[in-house]
């Protein structure tokens, strides 16, 4: 089946460093990869769509300037958390899905990353 | 109004129970439809596509009714490892996807 691979697992930082959070998906190509975050006991919500080759698009309310995410390749996108602070600490996911597929394709998500910022 | 509506729950139910869950979508154009599990602290992992006909795996039932803009989930003969956040996810384009609250489901001995 497909999937996607995310790492770190986890990551603690300083206040105003910057932490970058890798997808990869392992046996397919994807065009497009998406990326959440969830705080505790909370929904899932999108941050932005990543688009390999092209600019990401950002849901409202996210700074792009903040959260700075490269799709440089069909199975790599890349988000980085830049200054974090601690109110960024979360649980930080990605999925992607075929671009090969069909609409009936699901998404496949990776493993999230739980960035700690101190 | 949400694109996709779910009751957030919880449902406490007991070992060998039935229960049901429903999720509500907006966007009667909407394409494709799924049932994913979610673990706390983990990442969402599907539990099944739902397809028009209606499609079952195991004690897992997933029935699509397009008419009322509803999907569900039944879950027959609950464990106790059925006790998760169960997110129905509504595709209604190729990279639009959205997303349920997610019911929680606790199953007790």
């Amino acid at each position: 089946g497909a999937v996607v691979s995310q790492h770190p697992s986890w990551v603690i930082c300083k206040s105003g460093t910057s932490v970058k959070i890798e997808c990869r998906s392992l046996d397919f190509q994807a065009t497009t990869m998406f990326w959440y975050r969830q705080f505790p006991k909370q929904s899932l919500m999108l941050m932005a769509t990543s688009n390999e080759g092209s600019k990401a698009t950002y849901e409202q309310g996210v700074e792009k300037d903040k959260f700075l995410i490269n799709h440089a390749s069909l199975t790599l996108s890349t988000l980085t958390v830049t200054s974090a602070h601690p109110e960024d600490s979360s649980f930080y996911i990605c999925s992607a899905r075929p671009t090969a597929g069909t609409v009936n394709s699901p998404l496949h998500f990776g493993n999230g990353t739980r960035l700690t910022v101190t | 109004r949400k694109e996709v509506e779910q009751d957030p729950g919880p449902f406490n139910v007991p070992e060998g129970a039935t229960v049901a869950f429903n999720c509500t979508y907006s966007n009667s154009a909407s394409q494709s439809f799924f049932w994913y599990r979610q673990d706390c602290r983990k990442e969402p992992k599907l539990l099944m596509s739902v397809y028009s006909s209606g499609n079952e795996d195991g004690r897992f039932t997933a029935q699509l009714n397009r008419a009322s803009q509803y999907i569900s989930l039944l879950i027959r003969d609950s464990k106790l490892s059925d006790s998760a956040t169960y997110l129905c996810v509504v595709n209604t384009g190729f990279n639009k996807f959205y997303f349920g609250s997610g019911t929680k489901l606790n199953v007790k001995p």
